[in-house]
């Protein structure tokens, strides 16, 4: 059964950092690109971020550009996300999701239960 | 950035009667588009990829039509547990998109 934990998030305050994991089992981790994808209180869901499945190739999205940072460890079945410069714009729930096919990013058909940040002073 | 637009926002319809749903690209996406269904409280789910390729285990009232610019989810004949909001989402370039959803709503 695939499974995806996040884990990380939590109250920051504006400008300050955050690292989201999410821990991955269940499948080959390292043949799939993994995602994160926010959803902000009460709004439709943005793509942040993809990694292929050897970690070789990176995307982000134009918002966080810069100030986000996609990694993975295939050795630890695990996906990070290193967040910094953060603003009240990102606040979200954060989910991980796995690739449906291949090591490029495709559709999601597994997500994670999610991770909520809140920036706030 | 390719724009997704669906249509209706809100959808008001009764179970056993037929929905469809609308996505509209600001630029061709080919057929890689995917359509999702997100209750309250919940990730979204994963029904249609690549256009009108259900994904496992999604009942076949769901269906995805289109390609190109203008595509279609249609759920043939709605059960009480249907109603949700629904995303369209293209993969052609990056940065992926989604449309801003349709709130399917019970009549």
């Amino acid at each position: 059964e695939v499974q995806l934990l996040e884990s990380g998030g939590g109250l920051v305050q504006p400008g300050g950092s955050l690292r989201l994991s999410c821990a991955a089992s269940g499948f080959t981790f390292s043949s799939y690109a993994m995602s994160w994808v926010r959803q902000a209180p009460g709004k439709g869901l943005e793509w942040v971020s993809a990694i292929s499945g050897s970690g070789a190739s990176t995307y982000y999205a134009g918002s966080v550009k810069g100030r986000f940072t996609i990694s993975r460890d295939n050795s630890k079945n695990t996906l990070y996300l290193q967040m910094s410069s953060l603003g009240a714009e990102d606040t979200a729930v954060y989910y991980c999701g796995k690739s449906s096919y291949g090591g490029n990013p495709s559709a999601i058909d597994y997500w994670g239960q999610g991770t909520l940040v809140t920036v706030s002073s | 950035e390719i724009v997704l637009t669906q249509s209706p926002a809100t959808l008001s319809l009764s179970p056993g009667e037929r929905a469809t749903l609308s996505c509209r690209a600001s630029q061709s996406v080919s057929s890689y588009l995917a359509w999702y269904q997100q209750k309250p409280g919940q990730a979204p789910r994963l029904l249609i990829y690549d256009a009108s390729n259900r994904a496992t285990g999604i009942p076949a009232r769901f269906s995805g039509s289109g390609s190109g610019t203008d595509f279609t989810l249609t759920i043939s004949s709605l059960e009480p547990e249907d109603f949700a909001v629904y995303y369209c989402q293209q993969r052609s370039s990056w940065p992926y998109t989604f449309g801003q959803g349709t709130k399917l709503e019970i009549k």
